[in-house]
């Protein structure tokens, strides 16, 4: 069993849709969680970084984490073409060299 | 959030060459980098952690006299790619960590082609 699962898709909505993307994990030690979106050819850009249990909002992305049912969400209101991407979620425990442990990313195209 | 750079973006060379990867934490001082390695359509695979002024840290499975890591500094992290071959043809991305949350910011990435 992997560490972190992530359905890698892909999910193909409608402009203006709301997007929800999921990854769940087994290790309780996890405190630190991130979403990044990656284009095609290019490096990851950080959205969301989390640390507790709730919701974090920025702007149309709301990331919600649940440590009790290890799941992590990432939610896209009004979803636009250029939300196309791939979402990878990633976490680390603190301590050491913080090592990122990555879901597998969803591929996400959002169409006119 | 903060910036890393790396060069070059892309670069071709022939097989049995030697090719360095630079990577440059702009706005902030990282004592730890990360390099990965990305094929198409998967996920990013770590290959070493890089801590400046100390050895760097391999993943199973990544030849260290392959993949020279050198820290020069606490913005500069660079990763040679000794006698390259086809099979090293990747797309090679590093990271590094922006104290006090310890967030990773990447950079761009770099595109390696050996012919």
């Amino acid at each position: 069993q992997k560490e972190v699962e992530q359905d890698p898709g892909p999910l193909s909505v409608p402009e203006g849709a709301i997007v929800s993307l999921n990854c769940t994990y087994s290790n309780s030690a996890f405190q630190y969680f991130m979403w990044y979106r990656q284009y095609s050819r290019k490096g990851p850009e950080l959205l969301m970084y989390t640390y507790s249990s709730g919701n974090k909002e920025d702007g149309r992305f709301t990331a919600q984490v649940d440590k009790s049912s290890k799941y992590i969400s990432l939610f896209i209101r009004d979803s636009q073409p250029s939300d196309s991407a791939t979402y990878l979620c990633a976490m680390f425990v603190s301590g050491g060299y913080n090592k990122l442990i990555f879901g597998a990313g969803t591929r996400l195209a959002v169409h006119p | 959030g903060a910036v890393v750079s790396q060069h070059p973006s892309r670069v071709i060379c022939k097989s049995g060459t030697s090719v360095k990867i630079e990577c440059r934490s702009l706005d902030f001082q990282a004592t730890t980098m990360f390099w990965y390695r990305q094929f198409p359509k998967q996920s990013l695979m770590l290959m070493a952690t890089s801590n400046e002024g100390s050895k760097a840290t391999y993943e199973q499975g990544v030849e260290k006299d392959k993949f020279l890591i050198n820290h020069a500094s606490l913005t500069l992290s660079t990763l040679t790619v000794t006698s390259a071959h086809p099979e090293d043809s990747s797309f090679y991305i590093c990271s590094a960590r922006e104290p006090p949350k310890d967030t990773q910011y990447f950079g761009p990435g770099t595109r390696l082609l050996v012919l």
